[in-house]
């Protein structure tokens, strides 16, 4: 069961924009609408800040925004904030009732 | 306020087994999938497993597959994991799942370390 595909690391300045992609296949991604993000500081369990694919938790900042296009989702972070830095999970459901995440990605505020 | 504490965790030997609990609170145990997910130390998220609201289904990630047992008692509002043929390759920080919003938005506990070593 292959992870789904996030670059490791995404850099950008404090006001920049800076999107992460995960990329999986027609059987999860590409499937469902079942996608979403995590947030995890070090130490930290991981904290929700999308889900099926668009949907923005209450309480989260609305910097955060998520679509899909074919077998790719996508994260997108607006006027980056050092509070940002953290690593990000994508997660999607898979058929017969599995779900997968993506290998993670670090995001860096310069 | 919702609530999951993970218990259970410890250093165990390869081919050794070892139980995972979940006690939740704050919410109706009994009206929500629950999942146990892990990360292995300095790596990424890992789903391992999930169950059904009345048991009755049940889904592991193939590297637990005959190995790894998940389960639930909704009048303790507990979830377990048992664990048996542990390998290195299982040594991970657990952390127990439950839906929160949608179907793919999820809260999580703050996990139990597993060490698998001799």
């Amino acid at each position: 069961q292959s992870a789904l595909t996030q670059p490791r690391s995404v850099s950008g300045s404090p006001g920049q924009s800076v999107t992460i992609s995960c990329t999986g296949t027609n059987n999860d991604v590409g499937a469902y609408s079942y996608v979403s993000w995590y947030q995890q500081r070090p130490g930290k369990a991981p904290e929700l800040v999308i889900y099926d694919v668009t949907e923005r938790p209450s309480g989260v900042t609305d910097r955060f925004s998520g679509s899909k296009s074919g077998n790719t989702a996508s994260l997108t972070i607006s006027g980056l904030q050092d509070e940002d830095e953290a690593d990000y999970y994508c997660c999607s459901f898979r058929f017969a009732g599995t779900w997968v995440f993506g290998g993670g990605t670090k995001v860096t505020v310069l | 306020e919702v609530q999951l504490v993970e218990s259970g965790g410890n250093l165990v030997q390869p081919g050794g087994s070892l139980r995972l609990s979940c006690e939740a609170s704050g919410f109706d145990f009994s009206k929500y999938w629950m999942t146990w997910a892990r990360q292995a130390p300095g790596k990424g998220l890992e789903w391992v497993a999930n169950i059904r609201q009345d048991g009755s289904e049940k889904a592991y990630v193939d590297s637990v597959k005959g190995r790894f047992t998940i389960s639930r008692d909704n009048v303790r509002k507990s979830l377990y994991l048992q664990m048996n043929s542990l390998r290195v390759e299982d040594t991970a920080v657990y952390y127990c799942v439950r839906a929160l919003v949608g179907t793919s938005g999820w809260a999580w506990g703050q996990g139990t370390l597993v060490t698998v070593s001799s």
